[in-house]
């Protein structure tokens, strides 16, 4: 069954620290994985995507990496700010095909505070 | 311009009413797509365009009616909905089908 699982569910950290999100997939076959960010109330914003030959992207302050073995990819945020509060969301798309193909993780909800 | 505009940004409505909400792109993409989202869930995908066509229909009831005019519009057109349809409605569009999608800022949508 093809599935997106992330880690952890939450994240609360101080602003200025580093934090790491988890997704591991087992989605097949696999053709990219990407990572959006989404604000409360508000649309997905796209911050990175990554096919199964690209090991790491780099968005500013959002690393993200991918082994394709081991299917996982973690997003890293460097140095946090308040702004950073959001819901992060891996997406995994399965084949070249538009829609069904995704397949959403439930998201890690990640709190900054000062 | 980059990005996904819709319309309203907020809708009240009764289970008798007909509303419609509306997307608009204007970055040449041919895909466009409409999910549902409730609280604290990843959205889910209701209807796909590819080409001002209808390419799927992820079993939506049929209160649920999807238009493209052109491919730059895409309306999602409401009719005797439920209470548990309330929710955030998104559009998004990208190039093609496997590309990154682009969402818009959501409709937030309460059904009386």
């Amino acid at each position: 069954k093809n599935q997106v699982e992330q880690s952890p569910q939450s994240l609360i950290i101080l602003e200025g620290k580093n934090c790491t999100l988890q997704c591991n997939y087992t989605v097949s076959p696999f053709s990219n994985l990407r990572w959006y960010k989404q604000d409360t109330g508000r649309g997905p914003v796209s911050l990175t995507i990554m096919t199964f030959s690209e090991n790491t992207k780099s968005n500013g302050r959002y690393t993200a990496t991918l082994d394709a073995d081991t299917k996982q990819s973690s997003l890293h945020i460097t140095a946090s700010q308040l702004s950073d509060s959001a819901s992060y969301i891996c997406v995994v798309s399965g084949a070249e095909q538009a829609g069904t193909a995704l397949i959403f993780g439930k998201g890690t909800t990640l709190s900054v505070s000062s | 311009d980059t990005e996904v505009t819709q319309t309203p940004k907020h809708l009240v409505m009764g289970m008798t009413n007909k509303k419609s909400l509306k997307c608009e792109q204007h970055m040449g993409h041919r895909a466009m797509y409409w999910y549902k989202q409730k609280a604290k869930k990843p959205p889910e995908l209701m209807f796909v365009y590819s080409y001002e066509k209808l390419s799927i229909n992820e079993s939506v009831p049929s209160r649920f009616s999807p238009e493209c005019p052109n491919s730059s519009l895409l309306n999602l057109h409401l009719h005797a909905l439920q209470p548990e349809d309330s929710a955030l409605y998104l559009c998004a569009s990208s190039q093609l089908s496997a590309e990154t999608q682009y969402f818009g800022p959501g409709t937030r949508l309460l059904v009386l």
